[in-house]
């Protein structure tokens, strides 16, 4: 099973930060990896897929890059309706997650 | 619009049995593959099951397999997932989803509100 481990599991920053979360996997997954975004009590919401492509209707200040085993998930200027927990996911065998990231407001 | 619908959560004693329903439409339910996701309480995303298109080929996360089994009646678009032998890390809210743009996509573009087991004495 490939297992994936992203950093930090939390982090505080203000409204117009740049935010960096990284997910790495535990063998070469390609680009095989997807970011999520989850409010409280609301199902998980697609971000980016395949590394670095913007689903439909998310914002443009969300990037993903990456490959192989080393990924990122950036926030470019952070806005009040980002605070939620991010999670990495890869699809190149069966799917598993990280555990999260936290974004708090500081 | 796709649209997918739990049902079936509840509160379940140690060791027993429940039964999740997973109710799809909106789009070609015969052609995806379906998952269900799991969220324990202050615990992250976990990867419960999957099974493909005409039910043949099933996968399962480590944490469950054993004890739980998916399946799915395409004539009632339709996603079950039978829980045997429960414990209490079994409690959490259970999502199924669907893969983007079909077939045996595991990116998971839809997603259903999810429906809450709770597993106590």
């Amino acid at each position: 099973d490939i297992q994936m481990t992203q950093s930090p599991s939390s982090l505080s920053a203000s409204v117009g930060d740049r935010v960096t979360i990284t997910c790495r996997a535990s063998q070469s997954i390609d680009i095989y990896l997807n970011w999520y975004q989850q409010k409280p009590g609301k199902a998980p919401k697609l971000l980016i897929y395949t590394a670095s492509n913007l689903q439909s209707g998310v914002p443009s200040r969300f990037r993903g890059s990456g490959s192989g085993t080393d990924f990122t998930l950036t926030i470019s200027s952070l806005q009040p309706e980002d605070f939620a927990t991010y999670y990495c996911q890869q699809s190149y065998s069966t799917p598993s997650f990280g555990q999260g990231t936290k974004v708090e407001i500081k | 619009e796709v649209q997918l619908v739990e049902s079936g959560g509840g509160l379940v004693q140690p060791g027993g049995s429940l039964r999740l329903s997973c109710a799809a439409s909106g789009f070609t339910f015969t052609t995806y593959w379906m998952h269900w996701v799991r969220r324990a309480p202050g615990k992250g995303l976990v990867f419960v099951a999957r099974i493909n298109s005409d039910g043949t080929r099933t996968e399962y996360g480590d944490s469950v397999k054993g004890r739980f089994s998916v399946s799915r009646d395409n004539a009632k678009n339709t996603l079950f997932l039978q829980m045997n032998s429960v414990t209490a890390e079994d409690t959490a809210v259970y999502y199924c989803a669907t893969g983007k743009d079909g077939g045996d996509s595991s990116i998971f573009d839809h997603w259903g509100q999810g429906t809450l087991v709770t597993v106590s004495s």
